[in-house]
This record gives C-alpha cells, structure tokens and sequence, in this order.
C-alpha cells in the first residue's frame, strides 16, 4: 500500500451535476497528478499540479479543474457531469515532476453519471 | 498517438513459465515506466527505466529500453498466480506530461 488516499472510494452524480474528488500525497511527495481510466482502458492523464501550480495537462475540457493545497493535498472537481465522466479517478504522488519520478497512485474514487 | 501502445492486449500463460510484454511509441522520450494494476484498483510502479539506459532488472522482472526501435519489453520469469494483474507502460517526454497505454491483461494459471 501507498501513503496515497483517496476519497470518496465510490460516488454516484447525476448528468450536469458537479464533483469534487479529493487526495492525500504520500508524505514529502510536492506533485500530485490526476488520471481518468475508464473500463478496459490504460489511465488518462488529466493534469499535475506543482507546488500548489497546474505545470501540465492532459487533452481534457476546462470543466475539468483542480487545486493543489499548502500540504500537497489536492482536489479534482468537476463540472456539468457528463455520462461518459463515469470512470475510475486516479491521483498519483511523486517527487517532482511526475515524468521524472516514480507516481505512488492512489486506489482510486470510482464515478459513475447516471 | 503520444502514448505508448502494449502488445499482446492479453496473455494466458501457466504458472512457472516467463511472461514477455512489450511497448512501442512514436517519439522520443525522456523516460518510460512500467506499472501493474490489480482489478482496476491503484496502479503499482515497477519499473523506471531512463532514455540512456538499455536494461534493468528487480527481483523477477526485466525490463529492457530500445531507442533505436521505439520499443521496451517487460520479463516477468517464473511466474506466479499472483501476477495475474494487468500491466501498463508509461512514456514520459518531459517532467510534466506522462501517457500509459492500454495495458496488457496476464493471466498466470495455477
């Protein structure tokens, strides 16, 4: 196991509704990372956050948004729900840049839009 | 496509016996790294393995970088049930950026 949590472990929303996903990196770890794997695909990368700044992003909308907190926590919201959002949300700690480093990965939040 | 892609998609193989996936890309990457993820639960790092690097083992696995092809390749010898779990490969270009594939699902029969 991960020093990397997680929550909600599961989560149900309605289409245009909003979401806030929330993790904790493992200890000394500045970078958080956020995935979006869906069923039988690889994980997607959705953006990094940096010492409480975005310093990377994936090819996803606007609505897709996230803070990074003075303790390295991080938020993922998202708005106006969409059915294809269902999917399993993964946050990833590392030590500087993600690309870099080895991510320590949460266990993820699964999402479901009905 | 930026992300690397993995082959086979699926490998049934029994228990003892080596399993071999391998990745391909298109570009040039700073590094790549290998994970397993058990039941769509949180990925696992294995492996990382840098551009000027050509092999690199821990304990049962090995994981081997080719520039020149665009390709890696990740051994895992003598196999257990256990490992039945799928496996991705990660490509990184840069600090910031990171793209698995699709991943390859092993099965290890008992």
């Amino acid at each position: 196991e991960t020093g990397v949590t997680q929550s909600p472990t599961h989560l149900i929303k309605t289409r245009g509704q909003q979401v806030t996903l929330r993790c904790s990196s493992q200890s000394g770890h500045n970078t958080v990372s956020w995935y979006q794997q869906a069923l039988g695909q690889g994980p997607q990368f959705i953006f990094q956050y940096y010492r409480e700044e975005e310093n990377g992003r994936g090819n996803f909308p606007p609505r897709f948004s996230g803070l990074q907190f003075p303790n390295y926590s991080s938020e993922l919201n998202v708005n106006a729900l969409e059915l294809d959002d269902s999917a399993l949300y993964l946050c990833a700690s590392s030590l500087e840049g993600q690309g870099g480093y080895e991510q320590y990965f949460g266990p993820g939040t699964r999402l479901t839009v009905t | 496509s930026q992300q690397g892609e993995e082959d086979p998609q699926a490998l049934s193989i029994q228990e003892g016996e080596n399993a071999t996936m391998n990745c391909s890309y298109k570009t040039s990457i700073n590094n790549l790294q290998w994970y397993r993820q058990n039941s769509g639960r949180g990925l696992v790092h294995l492996i990382l393995i840098r551009s000027n690097e050509r092999e690199k083992h821990s304990g049962r696995l090995r994981v081997t970088l080719d520039t020149s092809k665009k390709s890696s390749s990740l051994l895992i010898t003598a196999s257990r049930a256990a490992d039945t779990a799928s496996y991705f490969c990660a490509i990184s270009y840069n600090n910031n950026d990171m793209r698995f594939g699709a991943g390859t699902r092993l099965t290890v029969k008992p």
